[in-house]
């Protein structure tokens, strides 16, 4: 079965740090673009950041280039996400999925339960 | 960027009626070389992630239903659910992958009437 646990989130003051995981199993990790997107509270879908099977390209939304870098462990078959310099605005749900496609990543499955970020002094 | 709008917000709906949410695209996220919309619909329940429906804009996924399709070309489309069920209350989202930022439209409650 592919699964996705993501973990790490937590409260954490404006301008601090935090770095959050994703495990995954039952699926060659290596093969696959990885993704974070995030859920404010009560709020709509918001794609983070990508990274690519080797984790040698990366690409992330604007709100977050220059804070936020993805990277991935292929061997221990676990995604990061390190977040700097946080704003309030950056508190949301954060989920890790899967891209489906090999060669572009396309459609997103599954997602894990996601892990909870606030920031907030 | 690519803006996904959907329509409508919210909706309220009796149990074994139809179901037609649209998503609209703000510009065409047809990949002419293969002929195919970069686009997906997901579910998701109070509590819970995003579950995959439809992708390529109507294929269904594996073990979805067959009340849910999806349909539409270009920068129009619609999932629709041809007989709402109890366990199908939730928000759906249309996203495309055709372009980087990816995107999601806003959302679309489905409840009960």
């Amino acid at each position: 079965e592919v699964q996705l646990v993501e973990s790490g989130g937590g409260l954490v003051q404006p301008g601090g740090s935090l770095r959050l995981s994703c495990a995954a199993s039952g699926f060659t990790f290596s093969s696959h673009w990885m993704f974070w997107v995030r859920q404010a509270p009560g709020k709509g879908l918001v794609w983070v950041a990508r990274i690519n099977g080797d984790g040698s390209f990366t690409t992330y939304a604007d709100s977050v280039k220059g804070r936020f870098t993805i990277s991935r462990d292929n061997a221990k078959n676990t995604l990061y996400l390190q977040m700097s310099s946080l704003r309030v605005e950056d508190t949301a749900v954060y989920y890790c999925t899967r891209g489906v496609l090999i060669t572009t990543g396309g459609w997103f499955d599954p997602w894990g339960q996601g892990t909870l970020v606030t920031v907030s002094s | 960027d690519i803006v996904m709008t959907q329509s409508p917000d919210s909706l309220a709906v009796s149990l074994g009626e139809r179901v037609t949410i649209n998503c609209k695209s703000s510009q065409s996220i047809l990949y002419s070389s293969n002929n195919k919309n970069y686009l997906t619909w997901f579910q998701q329940k109070p509590g819970q992630p995003p579950k995959l429906l439809i992708y390529w804009a109507s294929t269904r996924e594996f073990g979805v239903p067959d009340r849910f399709s999806g349909s539409g070309s270009g920068t129009d489309f619609t999932l629709t659910i041809s007989s709402l069920q109890a366990e199908d209350v939730a928000v759906y989202y249309c996203q495309q992958f055709y372009s980087i930022p990816l995107t999601f439209g806003g959302g679309t409650k489905v409840e009960i009437k």
